[in-house]
């Protein structure tokens, strides 16, 4: 079974500094992707970022980039120039492709600091 | 467009009471997704459904726990009776029949709290 780890609970950063939120996962399928998942306080969860498995260019989406590593199982979430809207709970997620469950990690609680 | 909409969004009854949460899909979406997220755990996955016809329910607990989606449009989700273990946030997702790698769309949770 697919498993995702994300050993940081808690995490906080100063505004308008880089954070580093980090993922790993245990799979034996090949194809598949990954996701980055940020649920502010009492809203909803809307998704950050995607990665492709079969893709090596990492993903970016304007401030938020991944560091998608296949052999290491690992794929972490680069926030830059941190805002006070990031503040929120940050979930990893892997789906198998073809597939419709997800697999969620236990989330980071993202604090930033003005 | 609307996302998807949860009823209630906070819930505290007792134990050995029923609670029904309401899970209102994107128009249109034939995929309906229930997770929780037990306080301090991952999210994991209840059910899927297609449609009206429950596609996949392994993650379903126990069978105090009951979903339906009549016609194909929202979905409840019956807890009876409670018990303590089933605190947490319920999570709803709707997705378009091919999501084909894409995320999908979540409700903001109902958190329930049972006493």
């Amino acid at each position: 079974a697919q498993t995702v780890t994300q050993s940081q609970p808690e995490m906080s950063v100063q505004e308008a500094e880089t954070v580093t939120l980090s993922c790993t996962y245990d799979t034996s399928e090949s194809d598949y992707y990954l996701f980055w998942y940020k649920q502010p306080p009492s809203r909803q969860m809307i998704l950050v970022i995607r990665q492709e498995a079969y893709k090596q260019q990492n993903a970016t989406e304007n401030r938020f980039s991944v560091n998608f590593q296949k052999a290491a199982k690992s794929f972490s979430l680069k926030i830059s120039d941190s805002q006070l809207g990031d503040a929120a709970m940050y979930f990893c997620a892997y789906r198998s492709n073809p597939g419709n469950q997800f697999y969620f990690g236990t989330g980071t609680s993202l604090t930033v600091i003005p | 467009e609307a996302g998807v909409t949860q009823f209630p969004s906070h819930s505290v009854i007792e134990k050995g009471q029923t609670v029904t949460l309401r899970c209102d899909p994107i128009s249109g979406h034939d995929n309906l997704y229930w997770y929780r997220r037990v306080m301090g755990k991952e999210i994991k996955f209840l059910l899927h459904f297609v449609k009206e016809s429950k596609q996949d329910e392994s993650g379903m607990p126990n069978n105090r726990f009951l979903a339906e989606r009549t016609g194909g449009t929202y979905s409840t989700l019956k807890v009876q009776p409670a018990e303590l273990e089933d605190s947490g946030v319920y999570f709803c997702a709707s997705s378009q029949e091919r999501v084909q790698g894409h995320g999908y769309t979540f409700g903001s949770g109902t958190r329930l709290t049972v006493v």
